[in-house]
């Protein structure tokens, strides 16, 4: 079936480091994307979206990037720090979904270390 | 401002027996959706709510069922557990229906049958 998956279920960097992850995805009909953090105990924490109809889409030390031509979503975090270690996911939204029915990929744990 | 607010935060069940999971949505926010998270996977969808009606269910048997109040809290039930329902359970919120809509999510309910 249809999902999203992420490249690398695991990545360690160093504080201050920039960090990439990244992510796959195989329904060209979605339109929206989201990143979500979750931390241990915790639910899904929002970090940042893009719509299909954008490439990039800047906040505060993260970046996405979206490559509809390749089904491709990467999240960026610039100056890695000790807490953004985290599980992250990333998630799509088709047009096959009513209302904002989100399918996630597996996760990429990031681990910080200083 | 209150976030999605979910209750209980951790229960245990015996197998067989019946489960409710209750959350409280952002205000304002008339949709609600649940997802369920197995350790080391990321959320699956099971349903959306809208306005109080169903508007999306995923992948799951009928031994899972929700309703949405008229103050848009919502109710997760689950009947007839199994070992292998023994999951995170969480409940997003967002202000509307349509796609593009950023979801909020809860701290979710731990759930383990025994």
């Amino acid at each position: 079936g249809e999902s999203v998956g992420l490249h690398l279920p695991t990545l360690s960097v160093q504080e201050g480091d920039n960090s990439i992850i990244n992510c796959a995805y195989s329904n060209s009909a979605s339109d929206y994307f989201i990143w979500y953090k979750q931390e241990s105990g915790k639910g899904p924490q929002f970090i940042i979206d893009i719509r299909s109809n954008m490439d990039k889409r800047q906040g505060q030390r993260v970046t996405v990037l979206l490559n509809k031509t390749v089904k491709h979503l990467s999240l960026q975090i610039a100056a890695t720090q000790p807490g953004d270690s985290a599980v992250y996911f990333c998630a799509e939204n088709t047009v096959d979904q009513a209302g904002t029915a989100l399918i996630f990929g597996k996760g990429t744990t990031l681990s910080v270390s200083s | 401002d209150a976030g999605v607010t979910q209750s209980p935060t951790h229960l245990i069940k015996t197998r067989g027996q019946h489960v409710t999971l209750r959350c409280s949505p952002i205000s304002g926010h008339k949709s609600v959706s649940w997802y369920q998270q197995v350790l080391g996977q990321g959320p699956q969808f099971i349903f959306q709510y809208y306005e109080k009606e169903e508007r999306g269910r995923g992948n799951f048997p009928d031994r899972f069922s929700a309703r949405q109040f008229p103050n848009y809290s919502s109710e997760l039930n689950v009947n007839a557990l199994l070992l292998g329902d023994s999951a995170l359970y969480l409940c997003a919120s967002s202000s509307g229906q349509g796609a593009s809509t950023e979801a909020f999510f809860g701290q979710g309910t731990r759930l383990t049958v025994v």
